[in-house]
């Protein structure tokens, strides 16, 4: 079956780094992908990995080891604005593209 | 501004009555996509398509229908609306590689609907 799991809810103070963690067992891969979801809001992409390894882009990183199926996000000088929902997605290997998308965590940066 | 435009942004309807939610892309992109996000259960697949008249369903179909006739365009229809297909609304659209992989996916701003 797939399955993504992240944590439900994380709370971080402003200026600090946080680490949100991904873990997937899905029956095909094609790259990984962050998103950023402010509540109601369309998600917006934040990073992608592919290969083992990490992605560094701004105050934001992305690290991916496939053979333990696992990801983490990290943020650092984290800003209020920062409140807002990661979502964890697998691309799917199989014919139809799709991207599985883990439930989110759901970010709080207190002052 | 490369987009992805949906329409209405919020919408309440009966049980039963036929509703259209539009979905526009102008970035050329051959990969639309339909999904819905519930408290719990995050983002799943409604239906997709890979190319103009090409759709297929995704994981949760059942109550929809879709239409690609051109390829900016990608309608999610829904012929009888009941209160379980309240929900926030997503089209996505992306780029195929020429393996025919999508890459990342640009999102609509989303519709909620409400069926009473």
């Amino acid at each position: 079956g797939q399955n993504i799991d992240q944590p439900t809810e994380m709370t971080a103070t402003e200026g600090a780094i946080v680490q949100i963690n991904c873990t997937y067992q899905t029956s095909g891969f094609n790259g990984l992908f962050w998103y950023q979801q402010h509540a109601g809001e369309a998600p917006t992409f934040l990073s992608y990995n592919v290969l083992d390894g990490l992605e560094e882009k701004g105050r934001f990183s992305s690290f991916l080891s496939r053979s333990k199926g696992y990801s983490y996000l990290l943020l650092k000088e984290l800003q209020m604005k920062d409140s807002a929902s990661y979502l964890c997605a697998v691309r799917d290997g199989g014919a139809t593209n799709k991207l599985i998308f883990g439930t989110g965590t759901l970010l709080a940066v207190q002052p | 501004e490369a987009q992805v435009t949906q329409n209405p942004r919020y919408l309440i309807t009966v049980t039963g009555k036929k509703l259209t939610v539009t979905c526009s892309q102008n970035m050329n992109h051959e990969y639309m996509s339909w999904y819905r996000q519930d408290p719990g259960l995050g983002l799943r697949q409604i239906y997709y398509s890979m190319n103009v008249e090409v759709t297929d369903k995704g994981d949760v179909p059942e109550g929809y229908k879709v239409s690609r006739k051109e390829k900016r365009n990608f309608p999610l229809i829904l012929e009888s609306p009941s209160p379980n297909q309240t929900s926030l609304y997503f089209c996505a659209s992306s780029g195929l590689s020429v393996l025919g992989r999508a890459y990342g996916y640009t999102f609509g701003s989303g519709t909620r609907l409400t069926v009473v």
